[in-house]
């Protein structure tokens, strides 16, 4: 069955500090890879998208995402976090010709000043 | 100009009433969805539609029944409201294509926040 998992739940961290937060998924065939942000009270945001070609994705606001398909994963980084970016992050993918996509549960990151 | 739009942005409303909310989206795309958020913030998609024509329809209650008077709009409707429908629902499209052309990004509306008291 196609699924994404979310290793964190909730993460807390300082103004500086390097983000990664965990993803992987499972997935017959060809699969897109996305990360979206939540902004408390708001709508679903893309950050950054993998389709094909070089497996390091650079998105918005800092964030990158890096493939590794041997592991299944797409991991989400940022070197230096900010206040700004406490949110909720969610991982998702698509595949085959629907383009629907299924999301993990979300790490809410939470980013003290 | 807002890309998918829905309204309203927030609905309370008593159990046992039948609400609607309406979706639309100028970005020219064929395929349109509903996901739903729970309080948990986790995500699901509910009904997808490609040029009018159903194409996902997960487990839902009969009680929810989308329709799509033209690719441009996908509504949902909610019969005999219960407290469990209380949730984000969000509206979404895209533009079915070849992987590596961008057809398979999401676009999300702002969600309609649904409160059923």
């Amino acid at each position: 069955a196609q699924s994404v998992s979310q290793h964190n739940h909730h993460v807390i961290l300082s103004e500086a500090a390097s983000l990664e937060l965990g993803c992987n998924y499972s997935y017959g065939g060809t699969v897109n890879l996305f990360w979206y942000v939540q902004y408390p009270g708001q709508h679903l945001q893309l950050l950054l998208k993998y389709f094909s070609g070089d497996p390091l994705v650079k998105g918005i606001k800092g964030f990158e995402a890096e493939f590794i398909k041997s592991k299944f994963s797409f991991n989400l980084r940022k070197p230096s976090v900010q206040w700004s970016d406490t949110a909720e992050y969610f991982c998702a993918a698509s595949g085959g010709s629907q383009g629907n996509l299924i999301f993990g549960k979300g790490t809410k990151l939470s980013v003290k000043p | 100009d807002t890309a998918v739009s829905q309204t309203p942005k927030y609905l309370v409303t008593q159990m046992g009433n039948d609400k609607s909310i309406k979706c639309e989206q100028n970005l020219g795309h064929d395929t349109m969805y509903w996901y739903k958020q729970d309080s948990k913030k986790f995500l699901k998609i509910m009904f997808s539609y490609n040029n009018k024509e159903l194409i996902i329809n997960e487990t839902v209650p009969n009680r929810f029944s989308p329709k799509s008077p033209d690719k441009a709009h996908l509504n949902l409707h909610i019969n005999s409201l219960e407290l469990g429908d209380s949730a984000v629902y969000f509206c979404a499209s895209s533009q079915n294509g070849r992987r590596g052309q961008g057809g398979h990004t999401i676009y999300f509306g702002e969600g309609s926040w649904l409160t059923v008291v």
